[in-house]
């Protein structure tokens, strides 16, 4: 079945950068766009945008362009999401999602918290 | 402004219904884009619950469905069970971000 699998946990100061992995199986990694998703400490679900692992094209919401840059490793099925300049209000868990190629909604990684602090 | 808007929070006894509204606009839901639900139990990553509207992935109980019309959805819980307790998002695409938009969740309470 489909697994995404996320690194751990990262404590960061504030200025620095942090790349999240997101391994992905049961499935043709290539074939399905993954997007990623932020979830601030008692707070609601944020879409941050996606890459299309096949070609490496993606798409940033607004909020995150110039700061967030989104990559992928084909050969290990691995999508990778890196935010830079981080500030404390970046702290979140942060997911990656498999969209299907159906529609607009998602299978879930299992999260992965980065804490912003000096 | 492109928001999905949700009540904070709705409750209700064992075995009774409830419903959690979703209500987006002309650029989202009212454009014909899909609305979906996740469910988010404590400490857990959210979980597909309903898509396209009225689907059930499969292993979702029927006690689950959705409905859409307009510029707003619904997703009713009949049946409810303490472990129905969780946050539950609305989502759909929406062509002004063009991007995804999340409703600001539910917090639903089993009494």
């Amino acid at each position: 079945q489909v697994q995404l699998v996320q690194s751990g946990a990262e404590v960061k100061k504030p200025g620095a950068s942090v790349k999240v992995s997101c391994e992905a199986s049961g499935y043709t990694f290539t074939n399905y766009y993954m997007h990623w998703v932020r979830q601030a400490p008692g707070q609601g679900l944020e879409w941050m945008g996606w890459i299309n692992p096949n070609s490496g094209g993606t798409k940033y919401a607004q909020k995150f362009q110039g700061r967030v840059t989104m990559t992928r490793d084909t050969s290990i099925s691995t999508a990778y999401m890196e935010v830079g300049s981080l500030r404390s209000d970046d702290t979140a868990i942060y997911y990656c999602a498999r969209q299907y190629n159906s529609g607009w909604y998602f299978d879930w990684g299992q999260g992965t918290l980065v804490t912003v602090s000096s | 402004q492109s928001v999905l808007t949700q009540p904070p929070s709705v409750s209700g006894a064992p075995g009774q219904r409830v419903t959690i509204s979703c209500t987006g606009s002309s650029s989202n839901i009212g454009a014909g884009y899909d609305v979906q639900w996740y469910q988010q139990l404590p400490g857990t990553a959210p979980k597909l619950l309903i898509y396209a509207n009225i689907n059930r992935p499969s292993g979702v109980p029927d006690r689950f469905s959705g409905s859409k019309s307009g510029t707003s959805a619904s997703l009713a819980i009949t049946g409810l069970q303490a472990e129905d307790g969780a946050d539950y998002y609305c989502q759909s695409y929406d062509s002004r971000l063009s991007g995804i938009l999340f409703g600001g969740g539910t917090k639903l309470t089993v009494l």
